[in-house]
């Protein structure tokens, strides 16, 4: 039962456009939403979060939309730059006593051509 | 701040033996989850520890346990290891609701 679904396993986007990668999840009690991005054979470094009182959050290039009806989030890179290239995990966690459990999604290739 | 330091970097083991993997999280965080990777499973959580506490598992079988201790550092353990173990295992420290990740320990069962 995968509770957060990345269901792109790639994109691929020209240097200077918009990135869109998207994130489903099934479980209501999921409040808090993040974004990371990762290297192979490296820690996921985290980019940017939402909390589910909130439909939108930006930090910079970074833009992260949450539809909870949809149950949908999604992370806008703009503009896209080839540093950009690595896999993008979505996360989610649910408050109460999911103590320190962030549940992934299978993650989206992301590659920014010159 | 420092970030999260995992140490070993790498491992390698054969099969039956058990490992202990170290992690120090960011000066300040109290909680520590660790995570295994693997290409089949994607990340999947294993527990987390706050105050020396288990607060939290993820379903592992129990040859994978952890502590945590006073000073927040936390070790995980795995006894008889299997093939299957075969992993990236991530350490997070956290600060209210969000993680931050170590690089990371890639051990490799043979």
């Amino acid at each position: 039962d995968q509770q957060v679904k990345q269901n792109s396993p790639s994109l691929s986007v020209q240097e200077g456009r918009i990135s869109i990668l998207n994130c489903d999840y099934t479980n209501s009690m999921f409040d808090y939403f993040l974004w990371y991005k990762k290297y192979p054979a490296e820690g996921p470094t985290f980019l940017i979060s939402i909390s589910s009182i909130k439909d939108k959050n930006e930090d910079g290039r970074f833009t992260v939309f949450l539809n909870k009806s949809a149950k949908h989030l999604s992370l806008h890179i703009v503009p896209s730059q080839p540093g950009d290239s690595a896999v993008y995990f979505c996360a989610a966690f649910a408050g109460g006593t999911s103590y320190g459990k962030l549940t992934f999604g299978q993650g989206t290739i992301l590659t920014v051509h010159p | 701040k420092a970030g999260v330091t995992q140490t070993p970097r790498y491992l390698i083991k054969t099969r039956g033996q058990q490992v202990t993997l170290s992690c120090s999280p960011i000066s300040g965080h109290r909680s520590v989850s660790w995570y295994q990777q693997t290409p089949g499973q994607g990340l999947q959580f294993l527990f987390e520890y706050f105050s020396e506490t288990q607060r939290n598992k993820g379903n592992f079988p129990g040859r994978f346990s952890g502590r945590q201790f006073s000073n927040s550092r936390s070790e995980m353990n795995v006894s008889t290891l299997e093939l299957g173990d075969s992993a990236l295992y991530l350490c997070a420290s956290s600060f209210n609701n969000e993680q931050f990740f170590g690089p990371g320990t890639r051990l490799t069962v043979l």
